[in-house]
């Protein structure tokens, strides 16, 4: 399968617990993006690479929030000092270029008890 | 700043009838517009997309959608529904040629149930 793949697919932690989801795009693809969904609610847009360079974070991305692409390839997405509110659906998705389509991953749920 | 509204939370629909879900946006500039499906436990998978050429737009699984510019709407059509239509349709605006990265607004979305 060469399409958005994510990790962990589910991942139930404790308030206060780091966690880490790591997103591999599809691979001639140079741009990768993270969003959020709430139940409910539409996907809402938290950061995007192109290739290595991490060119827009949303208001949404709080401090306790950081993410990367080291080597332009894979992409993770640390949230420290996890709180309640985390809880959601992390989704990865990549495409080739500007204002193409995105491709996303299956996604990340995380809950934070 | 852009903005995509869809009416309706949840729509229902029998078996063989007429599919519409509506989505209004708001955008300073040309904007490109997109329709999603969300399966329940899937990622999100491209149905249509305008990006300035034709204003009605073809999608697969029968799916057409026609940008009118002066209702700044993008609303999403199917002549006959099938069971296995129904899933979550998210719709979705970005800056067209010319804007910044590309990124995707997406509105809150709209269930749709398919009834036998």
């Amino acid at each position: 399968d060469t399409g958005v793949s994510q990790d962990p697919r589910h991942k139930i932690t404790k308030r206060g617990q780091n966690v880490t989801f790591r997103c591999d795009p599809i691979s001639e693809h140079n741009r990768l993006y993270w969003y959020r969904q709430t139940l409910g609610q539409g996907p809402e847009f938290l950061t995007y690479f192109q290739n290595e360079a991490q060119l827009e974070k949303s208001r949404l991305l709080s401090d306790r929030f950081s993410a990367e692409r080291p080597k332009g390839s894979f992409s993770t997405l640390e949230i420290q000092r996890t709180e309640q509110g985390d809880s959601a659906m992390y989704l990865c998705a990549s495409s080739l270029g500007p204002v193409t389509e995105l491709f996303f991953g299956e996604g990340s749920r995380l809950t934070v008890l | 700043a852009q903005s995509v509204t869809q009416l309706g939370s949840h729509v229902s629909v029998s078996e063989g009838a007429l599919v519409l879900l509506r989505c209004n946006y708001s955008s300073s500039v040309p904007p490109y517009l997109f329709w999603y499906v969300q399966y329940p436990n899937q990622g999100l998978q491209l149905l249509l997309k305008y990006t300035s050429a034709a204003t009605l737009v073809k999608g697969i699984n029968g799916f057409e959608a026609e940008f009118k510019k002066s209702e700044t709407s993008f609303h999403l059509t199917k002549p006959s529904a099938h069971m296995s239509d129904a899933a979550e349709y998210f719709c979705a605006v970005s800056e067209g040629d010319g804007g910044s990265q590309g990124n995707l607004i997406f509105g809150k979305g709209t269930k749709l149930s398919v009834k036998p």
